[in-house]
């Protein structure tokens, strides 16, 4: 059973880089035809999709916040990672990291994520 | 406001029927397939659906999705006090290249 753990500070100042860690256990960062994702979710909202990571580094970013971010791997330590930088108190959220599986048919893009971590707050205050 | 719209909450009794809409377009959900994912508040959020209508191991049947055109559905059936949850639909936009979920739906027990 592969099990997701986010790891990072919990309280970034403004204009400082959140920089959070996914650890996984249970299987490899390198099986399989599996993205590695970030999620998050502002208090009273609704889930965000970060962008994801494949094992071999290629990477998609959400278009409104793709100027911030970078998503990297670490396969010797089988873990991803997120930065963005110059945070705002919008950037304020639960964090989640989850496995995406993604196939392609001629019916279109099969997406959907499974497992996730338990997701880990991040406040972005002074 | 999000590309994929849901309604921000359904109710009914126990044992009684909800359907929860997930309306988008046809770069989201017109082109590709949608999942449903539950959400209780300090948990993960768990997958409930994917390929629009499929379970995985796990999912109760009470729990059915389907799609048609630019829109989703998801449908619970006998439900439960322990449904109270959060649900969220999904998909892939090819327009936009990234994963959009909807709104979100909160399921109330009366």
């Amino acid at each position: 059973q592969v099990l997701l753990q986010e790891s990072g500070p919990g309280l970034v100042k403004p204009s400082q880089t959140l920089s959070l860690k996914c650890s996984i256990s249970g299987g490899s960062i390198n099986s399989g035809t599996f993205y590695w994702t970030w999620i998050r979710q502002p208090a009273g909202g609704a889930l965000e999709w970060v962008g994801r990571i494949y094992s071999g580094g290629s990477t998609t970013y959400n278009p409104s916040l793709k100027s911030r971010v970078t998503i990297l791997v670490d396969t010797s330590n089988n873990q991803f990672s997120l930065e963005l930088t110059s945070v705002t108190a919008a950037d304020t959220a639960v964090y989640y990291c989850a496995r995406a599986e993604v196939t392609y048919s001629g019916d279109g893009v099969h997406y959907h994520f499974d497992p996730w971590g338990q997701g880990t707050q991040v406040t972005v205050s002074s | 406001q999000s590309v994929v719209t849901q309604p921000p909450s359904v109710s009914a009794a126990p044992g009684q029927q909800v359907s929860i809409s997930c309306s988008g377009s046809g770069s989201n959900i017109g082109k590709n397939f949608v999942s449903w994912y539950q959400h209780f508040p300090g948990a993960a959020p768990k997958l409930l659906i994917y390929d629009n209508h499929k379970r995985p191991s796990g999912t109760s049947d009470r729990f059915s999705g389907s799609k048609s055109g630019t829109s989703a559905t998801l449908a619970i059936t006998g439900l439960q006090i322990g449904d109270e949850a959060d649900y969220y639909c999904g998909s892939w936009d090819s327009s936009l290249i990234a994963y959009v979920f909807g709104d979100g739906t909160k399921v109330t027990v009366l």
